[in-house]
């Protein structure tokens, strides 16, 4: 069990330009969720899918921000038109229906 | 939206004090766990307790459901246990968004 995998680890981008993250779950979980980490926001809930199906993406900034699972062993983070503020540590996770949530090791962006 | 408030904000303590660690939530919770974040590191799964008392090791979690709130105890703590302390619960209405508290920052001085 290789555990939730995420790249790229570390991410430097223009501002303006498009941001794709990558996240492979956890084999037979059926769960994943995308959240955004910083110092000032802490840890934010952005989108989730159950069995590959979009659930909940309330916390998604609507205009840049898209989330796909198009298949059971992977799922992308895009981002377009990346902007400072949305440097962070984009962490993604997976879990069994109502059970323990892993994560990943996290992917770093830094737009500059 | 569901809330999750934790307590305290920051905690140091000298090697081998026992740390306390609440976490206090909005709604009624199907799903509470434990979550600890060395600085520059991931996430790991501490406990997974929606309601009782369970143990692992040197941590004790007691949720008690009705009254929304979970703590964690560290006993004999170790400087290895320096980091961050997050509470996660998810609602149980229906929604499986896990929502997470700012956490419980704990440094352990020697």
């Amino acid at each position: 069990n290789a555990g939730v995998i995420q790249t790229p680890r570390h991410k430097v981008t223009g501002k303006g330009q498009e941001a794709t993250l990558w996240c492979e779950p956890i084999s037979g979980h059926s769960a994943v969720f995308w959240y955004r980490q910083t110092i000032v926001q802490g840890l934010e809930f952005l989108t989730y899918f159950r069995n590959q199906a979009p659930i909940d993406d309330s916390g998604m900034p609507k205009e840049r921000f898209s989330a796909q699972m198009p298949n059971q062993s992977h799922s992308t983070l895009k981002i377009q038109s990346t902007q400072p503020q949305d440097s962070a540590v984009y962490l993604c996770a997976s879990s069994l229906a109502g059970n323990t949530l892993y994560f990943g090791e996290g992917s770093r962006l830094i737009v500059v | 939206g569901q809330q999750v408030q934790q307590s305290p904000a920051s905690l140091v303590l000298q090697e081998g004090e026992n740390a306390e660690l609440q976490c206090n939530f909005s709604s009624t919770a199907t799903q509470l766990q434990w979550f600890y974040q060395r600085p520059g590191g991931s996430l790991v799964s501490l406990l997974y307790n929606p309601s009782g008392t369970k143990h692992t090791g040197r941590l004790t979690s007691t949720t008690v459901t009705k009254e929304r709130r979970s703590s964690l105890h560290i006993s004999s703590s170790q400087i290895t246990d320096s980091g961050t302390y997050f509470c996660a619960m998810e609602p149980d209405y229906g929604n499986e968004k896990i929502t997470f508290g700012a956490g419980t920052k704990l440094t352990i001085k020697p």
